[in-house]
């Protein structure tokens, strides 16, 4: 079965500083790999995924993500933040066969301070 | 377009009410999903459509009864429901249930009284 840790439920950062928000997953066979984002009262919005190819993926808003198989990792990154992106960030993870169930990870709070 | 909407934004029910959610897409996906979320907690999986066709049931209580008239629409019916049931409701799609990414509506937050 998959699973899907974010050890960080909090990362607070200011602006215009980089941050990273890990991500680590476990599975035994070949899987997709997503980041959501979640702003207050809202849905969920794809920022990014990596369904094969390039390990290093870009996303909207500015943001990438590093796909390490041997890791088992798939941290997002953005190089500059805004207070625009103080939200909730969710990644998540399906196989790559069979029924795409998407298992979450907890979440990741981003805090964008001035 | 990738855009799921949902509608009501917010609904407030007694425990004896009926109401229905509903979600729609036009990006002609054949896979349809209902989730909640509390509070500070990922999404949980409810139900999953396949091709009109309910294909996943979570162990979902029936007092929550979901329903795909057609391949654009999505519609959860609530009946009976307690106030544990109180959460933010999403919708999302996909091209297949054998694809990639998940797209999700704003949600419906349901306060049950």
């Amino acid at each position: 079965a998959q699973s899907v840790t974010q050890l960080d439920s909090q990362v607070p950062v200011f602006e215009e500083a980089p941050v990273e928000l890990r991500c680590n997953y476990s599975s035994s066979v070949s899987v997709y790999l997503f980041w959501y984002v979640q702003y207050p009262n809202q849905g969920l919005q794809l920022l990014l995924k990596y369904l094969s190819g390039s390990t290093l993926v870009k996303g909207i808003n500015g943001f990438e993500a590093e796909f390490n198989k041997s890791q088992t990792s798939f941290h997002l990154r953005k190089p500059s933040v805004h207070i625009s992106d103080t939200a909730e960030y969710f990644c998540a993870v399906s196989e790559g066969t069979g029924f795409q169930k998407l298992v979450f990870g907890t979440g990741t709070r981003l805090l964008v301070s001035p | 377009d990738t855009e799921v909407t949902q509608t009501p934004k917010h609904l407030v029910m007694g425990m004896t009410n009926k109401k229905s959610l509903k979600c729609e897409q036009h990006m002609g996906h054949r896979a349809m999903y209902w989730y909640k979320q509390k509070a500070k907690k990922p999404p949980e999986l409810m139900f999953v459509y396949s091709y009109e066709k309910l294909s996943i049931n979570e162990s979902v209580p029936s007092r929550f009864s979901p329903e795909c008239p057609n391949s654009s629409l999505l519609n959860l019916h609530l009946h009976a429901l307690q106030p544990e049931d109180s959460a933010l409701y999403l919708c999302a799609s996909s091209q297949a249930v054998r694809a990639g990414e998940q797209y999700f509506g704003p949600g419906t937050r349901l306060t049950v009284t």
